[in-house]
C-alpha cells in the first residue's frame, strides 16, 4: 500500500503566473484535502473534495481551484499568483469527509518571485 | 467551526509525561476533537481522535471532560524524538466543513 505522494517536490514561479501541484491518494481513499502552510504557521485548509466533489473551502479566493479525479488523484490549481502564495501545500487523503484520520503528503514547496 | 486556543511552546525532559491542553468554547454538538503532529518539513501525522471522555491508542490518551470545552493530549514518557508541533483541531464529520489546525504547540523535549 503506498502513501500519500505529491509533485513535483519544489516549484519556482514569478509572479503572475499559473501553477499545477499534483496529489496521489493512498490507496481506496476517497477524500483529499489541500492545505498551505506558511513558514511557522499551522496549515491552512484550502478546500476539501469527496467523491469529486467540493465538500468544504477555507477562506481562499476563486483562484485557487481543485480537481479530484476518479482515481482519486488529485490537483490544485493557483492562477495569478501573487508573491504571499509562497508556502508549503500540502494534500491529505482521507477515508469519508470531514475530519475523519487524514494522511498528508510530504508536501510542495512553492517559491514565488 | 470551533476556534481552538493551545499554548505557543511547552518544554519538557525525556521519560516524563507531557500533557497539552486545547481550549475550544464553542465546540458544537457534532464536533469531533483531533490531534495531529508535525516535524519540521513534513506533514502532519494523526496522533488520536475523540468525541467524549477518554481515547486511548498506542501513542497518547486523550481526555476530554464533559463540558467539551477542552482537551488534553497526553504522551506518556517522551522522548527527544517527540520535539515536534502538535495541532489540536476541532470540528464534525460532514459536508461543507471547514478544517482549521491553528497554531499549535511546539514541545520541545529536553535530554
Amino acid at each position: 500500500e503506498t502513501g500519500v505522494t505529491q509533485s513535483p517536490t519544489h516549484l519556482i514561479k514569478t509572479r503572475g503566473q499559473q501553477v499545477t501541484l499534483r496529489c496521489s491518494s493512498q490507496s481506496g481513499h476517497n477524500t483529499v484535502s489541500w492545505y498551505q502552510q506558511a513558514l511557522g504557521q499551522g496549515p491552512q485548509f484550502i478546500f476539501q473534495y469527496y467523491r469529486e466533489e467540493e465538500n468544504g473551502r477555507g477562506n481562499f479566493p476563486p483562484r485557487f481551484s481543485g480537481l479530484q479525479f476518479p482515481n482519486y488523484s488529485s490537483e490544485l490549481n493557483v492562477n495569478a499568483l501573487e508573491l504571499d502564495d509562497s508556502a508549503l501545500y500540502l494534500c491529505a487523503s482521507s477515508l469519508g469527509r470531514g475530519v475523519n484520520e487524514q494522511f498528508f503528503g510530504p508536501g510542495t514547496r512553492l517559491t514565488v518571485l | 467551526l470551533a476556534k481552538t486556543t493551545q499554548p505557543i511552546s511547552m518544554d519538557s525532559y525525556e521519560g516524563q509525561e507531557v500533557n497539552i491542553t486545547c481550549s475550544h468554547n464553542n465546540i458544537a454538538t457534532n464536533d469531533y476533537i483531533t490531534w495531529y503532529q508535525q516535524f519540521p518539513s513534513q506533514g502532519p501525522r494523526f496522533i488520536i481522535q475523540g468525541y467524549k471522555t477518554k481515547v486511548t491508542n498506542e501513542v497518547a490518551s486523550l481526555f476530554i471532560p464533559a463540558d467539551r470545552k477542552s482537551s488534553t493530549l497526553s504522551l506518556p514518557r517522551v522522548s527527544l524524538s517527540d520535539t515536534a508541533v502538535y495541532y489540536c483541531l476541532v470540528g464534525g464529520g460532514g459536508r461543507d466543513d471547514k478544517i482549521i489546525f491553528g497554531k499549535g504547540t511546539r514541545l520541545h523535549i529536553l535530554p
